[in-house]
């Protein structure tokens, strides 16, 4: 049961332009989002993440939205630097004690070509 | 400020042997979590620890994994008679304190099991 979906395995886009990553989750208990990127071989590196009290985050080329009612989020990336090129997770939390457990997406591989 | 510090990077380990894979958090850091990533997936959660206590183990296979989190040392985990099905990237991360605050990820340990 995947509770956390990034649909698109994969999105080129070209540099300078807008890349939109996108994450759907089913679990309303949600309340906590998260977006990772990660290069091969190394850990995830924490990117901006949203509280459900908002629905927009922003952190210089990064914009995050988070839509309640849909049950889902999106990510922006503006302008796109070939330096994004690189795996980005979506993660979701919920309150569990005060724990930060994160529930993770397969990931979309973006590519920003020149 | 050092970043959270697995060791080793990568472990070879054959069928039947036992992988120790460690976790020293951040400065600060008195949460740790342990993750997997199998080939082509996502970041699954195994195991949420805070200092010499488990609290949330419901991702971690039901025979052979344990993990700890000493007073005193690195967080620990445990795979005995290693299976072929257990090569993975194995991530742990760290946070201050529970959610709402971001968790810091290490750059992983590559196990091998031939």
């Amino acid at each position: 049961d995947q509770q956390v979906k990034q649909n698109s395995p994969s999105l080129s886009v070209q540099e300078g332009r807008i890349s939109i990553l996108n994450c759907d989750y089913t679990n309303s208990m949600f309340d906590y989002f998260l977006w990772y990127k990660k290069y091969p071989a190394e850990g995830p590196t924490f990117l901006i993440s949203i509280s459900s009290i908002k629905d927009k985050n922003e952190d210089g080329r990064f914009t995050v939205f988070l839509n309640k009612s849909a049950k889902h989020l999106s990510l922006h990336i503006v302008p796109s630097q070939p330096g994004d090129s690189a795996v980005y997770f979506c993660a979701a939390s919920e309150e569990t004690g005060g724990g930060n457990k994160l529930t993770f997406g397969t990931g979309t591989q973006l590519k920003v070509e020149l | 400020n050092a970043g959270v510090m697995q060791n080793p990077r990568h472990l070879v380990r054959r069928r039947g042997q036992e992988a120790r894979l460690r976790c020293s958090p951040m400065k600060g850091h008195s949460h740790v979590y342990w993750y997997r990533q199998l080939p082509e997936e996502g970041l699954k959660f195994m195991v949420y620890l805070q200092k010499e206590n488990i609290i949330d183990e419901s991702g971690m296979p039901k025979e052979r994994f344990s993990a700890e989190f000493p007073k005193e040392g690195p967080s620990i985990l445990r795979i005995q008679q290693v299976v072929r099905g257990d090569s993975a990237a194995y991530f742990c991360a760290s946070s201050p304190q529970g959610v709402g605050t971001e968790a810091f990820f290490g750059q992983g340990t590559r196990l091998t099991v031939v």
